[in-house]
């Protein structure tokens, strides 16, 4: 199972911010939070992660609060090739292998 | 484009044809996976190759059948498939999978997906 949560679901106006939020409450000390969108049929595209620090790149930003158990990520401007579903991951750590869970993640629909 | 790349992009099959799908990364990369997506369902982990070999089969049927000759290829090889294996393929690979808490090594880039339609 995954390890975050997400809401099913957001809409956002063309040209404003998009705030997606992320619950991921029993996020060790040293787990990361990596952030993929997935836009219909394709494959899912890695935007962002982030271990404490607030981070930014020049697809979006990733807030992390202070306690770490949950975290935004920001694109600063919609645009409607935005429109994706994005999916918020904590990976498995362990064996020989670190895994990406994908949940169901969060459809945005960037509304003109 | 991820730097990987996967053919063919689209296969239709009856249930008692052989046929593979390819992947092939161009990162330099030391780990690859296969994961299947079925209609409204999530991406589900299929297999991990780490430096050729492989170190996960999360339950997979044997009628799926992977091969990893070298870091930059991996196939999927598919035999007497049912109707309800028809899905998005989809194939990725990542720096390494060393259980580190290296962030940058377990970013995993994606290939754009096989849509398999099994008849």
């Amino acid at each position: 199972d995954a390890k975050t949560t997400q809401p099913t679901s957001m809409d956002c106006a063309e040209g404003r911010a998009a705030n997606l939020p992320c619950n991921h409450s029993t996020i060790s000390g040293n787990e990361y939070v990596y952030w993929y969108r997935q836009i219909h049929s394709q494959g899912p595209q890695y935007i962002i992660h982030g271990l404490k620090n607030n981070e930014t790149n020049e697809m979006a930003s990733l807030i992390i609060t202070e306690d770490r158990k949950s975290s935004t990520l920001i694109l600063p401007h919609a645009t409607l090739r935005d429109t994706a579903v994005y999916y918020c991951i904590v990976p498995y750590y362990g064996g020989a292998t670190n895994k990406l869970i994908f949940g169901t993640g969060t459809l945005l629909a960037v509304q003109p | 484009e991820t730097g990987v790349t996967q053919t063919p992009r689209h296969l239709v099959m009856g249930m008692t044809n052989k046929k593979s799908l390819k992947c092939e990364q161009h990162l330099g990369h030391n780990a690859m996976y296969w994961y299947k997506q079925s209609a409204k369902k999530p991406l589900e982990l299929m297999f991990v190759y780490n430096f050729k070999e492989q170190t996960e089969n999360n339950s997979v049927p044997s009628r799926f059948s992977p091969e990893c000759p070298n870091s930059s290829h991996l196939f999927l090889h598919l035999h007497t498939l049912q109707p309800e294996d028809s899905a998005l393929y989809l194939c990725a690979s990542s720096a390494g999978t060393l259980g580190t808490l290296a962030g940058r090594q377990e970013t995993q880039y994606f290939g754009p997906g096989t849509r398999l339609l099994v008849l």
